[in-house]
């Protein structure tokens, strides 16, 4: 069965300190993994996505993530936290690829302490 | 860059009530879905539809339903409003199998 876990509800930061937002998926095929970000009272926007190519991805505003298939992990990383960056962020799993077959992680609250 | 446009921001109604929320894409996706969003659960299907006067039920159609007489609007409709609808809806677009786009959400509010 396929299914996200986003390891912390809540996650603070200082500002300029890296960040580390964990998920962990469980999937039956090779699947796409995507991280979108939700700002208060706006819709999701994507940041990036894993497709099976390179297993580095590189999103916007300095975030990336990487694939590892033997953790099951697509972990979100930024070296230097800025405040525009509190949000809420998003796992997202398409497993086999399809835009119905989204698994949604419950999210991560990212705060950024001035 | 992909509009996804919902008609109000905020709504509050009443019990009982029949409510429509309206989501309009100006991109010409075939793919659209309605979610909603709810503290601790994150985002959960509710209905999508591949093309105009399709629908498929996602993982939570109890209580709504949903049209796409056009392409590029797919309304939601809730028959008879109860307080445990009382949440966030987001609408999104997509194409084959691209990412989705999302609208910015319509909190509702049933009292």
């Amino acid at each position: 069965a396929q299914s996200v876990t986003q390891l912390d509800s809540h996650v603070s930061v200082s500002e300029g300190t890296p960040v580390l937002l964990r998920c962990n998926y469980s999937s039956s095929y090779s699947p796409s993994l995507f991280w979108y970000v939700q700002h208060p009272n706006k819709g999701l926007q994507l940041l990036l996505k894993y497709t099976s190519a390179a297993t580095l991805v590189k999103g916007i505003n300095g975030f990336e993530a990487e694939f590892k298939k033997s953790e099951t992990s697509f972990h979100l990383t930024k070296p230097s936290a800025h405040m525009s960056d509190a949000a809420e962020y998003f796992c997202v799993v398409s497993d086999p690829p399809g835009a119905n077959n989204l698994f949604f992680g419950t999210g991560t609250r990212l705060t950024v302490i001035p | 860059d992909v509009k996804v446009t919902q008609s109000s921001r905020y709504l509050v109604k009443r019990t009982g009530e029949k409510v429509f929320l309206e989501c309009v894409q100006d991109m010409d996706h075939e793919n659209m879905f309605w979610y909603r969003q709810d503290p601790g659960l994150g985002l959960r299907l509710i209905y999508f539809s591949y093309d105009v006067k399709m629908k498929e039920k996602g993982d939570i159609p109890e209580g709504y339903s949903v049209s796409r007489e056009k392409k590029e609007r797919f309304s939601l409709i809730l028959e008879s409003a109860s307080t445990n609808q009382t949440s966030m809806y987001l609408c999104a677009s997509s194409i084959d199998h691209s990412p989705l786009h999302f609208g910015n959400g319509t909190r509702l509010t049933v009292t």
